[in-house]
């Protein structure tokens, strides 16, 4: 167990919708990032949050934002869903401070869009 | 752009080494990382090595990095079939935020018994 959490576990949803990722980073680290894994772009790393910013932006779709809320919480949303969103979403969290900045994964969320 | 590539299968016996390899190309990578993933689980970080080591030894593991041809392999001795998973190279640039890790594709690593 990494101490990172993610809910839900498993999301059925249809084309055009939206729906939000929630993940709860490890105690006491201040970064979070989300990550999307699919079976023909392998695992991609969509976006970085530290401490209530944005911090580094990936291969993130329009379509999908994020925040870190005030108690480090973070939430992906994803809208005008497609079918290719079909993906498992990671997230993960870091100290980001000292070296390695070694991150933790959560056990995902997996998303089918039908 | 940054890329990792990895072969995507090896296969094994019990008790042989493994040696999986990994090549980059943003030669300002600060750290190179090997993660494992088992079947239905997150990303494990297995162990790092900072870019300017040449080897680093943990247990049954050892990384060794040739910086000049962006190479970079990971070696399993003793391999046993609980090391049976999915092994991704990634590389990153840390900053004062933390690290954006650009992964490879993973090696689907099987161990025969």
């Amino acid at each position: 167990d990494s101490g990172v959490t993610q809910t839900p576990k498993h999301l059925i949803t249809a084309t055009g919708q939206r729906v939000t990722l929630r993940c709860s980073p490890r105690s006491g680290d201040l970064s979070v990032y989300w990550y999307q894994q699919s079976l023909d772009q392998g695992l991609q790393f969509l976006i970085q949050y530290y401490n209530g910013e944005e911090r580094a932006k990936g291969n993130i779709l329009e379509r999908f934002s994020a925040q870190q809320f005030p108690d480090l919480h973070s939430e992906l949303n994803l809208s005008s869903l497609e079918l290719g969103d079909s993906a498992l979403y990671f997230c993960a969290s870091s100290v980001a401070g000292g070296p390695g900045n070694e991150q933790f994964f959560g056990p995902g969320t997996r998303l089918t869009v039908l | 752009g940054e890329d990792v590539e990895q072969s995507l299968f090896l296969s094994v016996r019990e008790g042989d080494s493994s040696v999986i390899n990994c090549t980059y190309t943003d030669s300002s990578s600060t750290y190179l990382y090997w993660y494992k993933q088992e079947p239905g689980a997150g990303l494990q970080l297995l162990t790092y090595i900072f870019s300017n080591m040449d080897m680093k030894q943990d247990q049954r593991l050892t990384v060794l990095l040739n910086k000049k041809d962006k190479h970079l392999s990971l070696r399993i001795a003793d391999t046993q079939t609980g090391d049976s998973a999915i092994y991704f190279c990634a590389e990153g640039e840390a900053n004062q935020a933390g690290t954006a890790l650009i992964f490879g594709k993973g090696t689907t690593l099987s161990v025969s018994s």
